[in-house]
């Protein structure tokens, strides 16, 4: 089974701080990568699939890029609302789905 | 306006059953392929189980494979699991999660329910 693994595990940012996060997928998988935000107490929400292209209504600071092995998730000005932890999730074998351990985001 | 709501989760005993719904409004339900995530208290999200529109292609994580089982009722806009042999590792939050894409399973979720608790304990 491919394995995903995201780094780092948590990371504290000042606000409007470049912040990036990294994917690895264990195998390659092509660019079927996607990225949801789960704040606190809160519903995951879809931010980026396809392992770019931004989900309706997502503000433009989000961007993901990669393909094959290695992804990540930029916020390009952090924001207080960007408080979350932030997954990954592969679904090159749908409807067997792998989502990565995730990664903390606060604000320093 | 997509809606999705859990319901049926609750305490239950070591090896016992539960079934867990999702009643679903707000799209065209039986256009769509439909799952269940689920997020153990304090953990990350894990990917359960998955069906198409025609329940044709069904998928499970190897956690749960054997001891539990997803429907859907498209007459009615429901999706099920029915879990059974319940373990205290399967205490969780159960969400229902809708696929982005029609008729096959992309595996991409764009709306989430609330969720549904489960704990299993003795």
């Amino acid at each position: 089974d491919i394995q995903m693994t995201q780094s780092p595990s948590s990371l504290s940012a000042s606000v409007g701080d470049r912040v990036t996060i990294t994917c690895r997928a264990s195998q390659g998988i092509s660019n079927y990568l996607a990225w949801y935000q789960q704040k606190p107490g809160k519903v995951p929400k879809l931010l980026i699939y396809a392992a770019s292209t931004l989900q309706s209504g997502v503000p433009s600071r989000f961007s993901g890029s990669g393909s094959g092995t290695d992804f990540t998730l930029t916020i390009s000005s952090l924001q207080p609302e960007d408080v979350a932890t932030y997954y990954c999730q592969k679904y090159n074998s749908a409807p067997r789905i792998t989502f990565g351990p995730g990664t903390k985001v606060d604000i320093k | 306006e997509v809606q999705l709501v859990e319901s049926g989760g609750g305490l239950v005993q070591p090896g016992r059953s539960l079934r867990l719904s999702c009643a679903a409004s707000g799209f065209t339900f039986d256009d769509y392929a439909m799952h269940w995530v689920r997020q153990a208290p304090g953990k990350g999200l894990e990917w359960v189980s998955g069906i198409s529109w025609n329940s044709g292609s069904i998928g499970y994580a190897d956690s749960v494979k054997g001891r539990f089982t997803i429907s859907r009722d498209n007459a009615k806009n429901s999706l099920y699991l029915q879990m059974n042999s319940l373990r205290a590792e399967d205490t969780a939050l159960y969400y229902c999660a809708k696929d982005m894409e029609s008729v096959v399973i992309s595996g991409v979720f764009d709306y989430w329910g609330q969720g549904t608790l489960v704990t299993v304990s003795s």
